[in-house]
């Protein structure tokens, strides 16, 4: 499998701009989780999907912030308006829970996005 | 709820030495399992290895070993025979064994230098 695929790998854009992160995640796996890494913060997990349906998304900044997952390949995280504060690096993980009995569940990475806002 | 704590943020070891890495947990559940990451520069963050609460022994990949104290719910990476490569920095993790939530919960990262 090729893994978990995130894009862009950089991204340097305006304050006010409209950011889009995407991400594949491994097939067959049923969650999907967006992280931001910030070295004032570390590894913050800002939402996650089962079955492509949100199931937690506390972590998420404020309003400025959204996540879709329209179907099991595919997932975006926007930033609609962008500030100089969202500049972090964002990390999308996959994991597969299904098929019951004991599975350690541990979390894919892809190479993640770093987003600078200027 | 459920908290990791890793208590070095730096490490450093010689070349051929070994190292060992603090995490501590807390938790009321008996169900769980625990991870340690490793990020390298490139910031692809690669499984090093995993522990079941459930298991007694210890698990090891290669180099990597760890010690897992449930009781003190401690859970201590060991890195034998440190290799230039090994440089990154490390992350303790925590996943619930119950309701199938999936999430890790992580430390803050311990980073390690190693000297040649």
């Amino acid at each position: 499998d090729a893994g978990v695929i995130q894009s862009p790998r950089h991204e340097v854009t305006e304050m006010g701009q409209e950011v889009t992160l995407r991400c594949k995640p491994i097939s067959g796996h049923d969650y999907l989780f967006w992280y931001r890494q910030t070295m004032m913060r570390g590894l913050e997990l800002l939402i996650y999907f089962n079955n492509n349906v949100p199931i937690d998304d506390s972590g998420m900044p404020e309003d400025r912030f959204s996540a879709k997952m329209p179907n099991a390949s595919f997932s975006t995280l926007k930033i609609q308006p962008s500030e100089p504060r969202d500049s972090a690096v964002y990390f999308c993980a996959s994991s597969r829970l299904a098929g019951g009995g004991h599975i350690t569940g541990e979390l894919f990475f892809g190479e993640g996005s770093r987003l600078t806002v200027l | 709820a459920q908290t990791v704590t890793q208590s070095q943020p730096e490490m450093s070891v010689q070349e051929a030495e070994t190292v060992t890495l603090s995490c501590t947990y807390d938790t009321s559940e008996s169900d769980y399992y625990l991870f340690w990451y490793k990020q390298p520069p490139s910031r692809q963050m690669i499984l090093v290895i995993r522990q079941e609460a459930y298991k007694q022994q210890n698990a090891t990949e290669n180099r990597f070993s760890v010690n897992f104290q449930k009781a003190a719910k401690s859970f201590s990476l060991k890195i034998s025979d440190s290799q230039l490569g090994d440089a990154a920095m490390y992350f303790c993790a925590y996943r619930s064994g119950s309701g199938n939530t999936g999430k890790l919960i992580f430390g803050q990262g311990t980073t390690l230098q190693v000297k040649p």
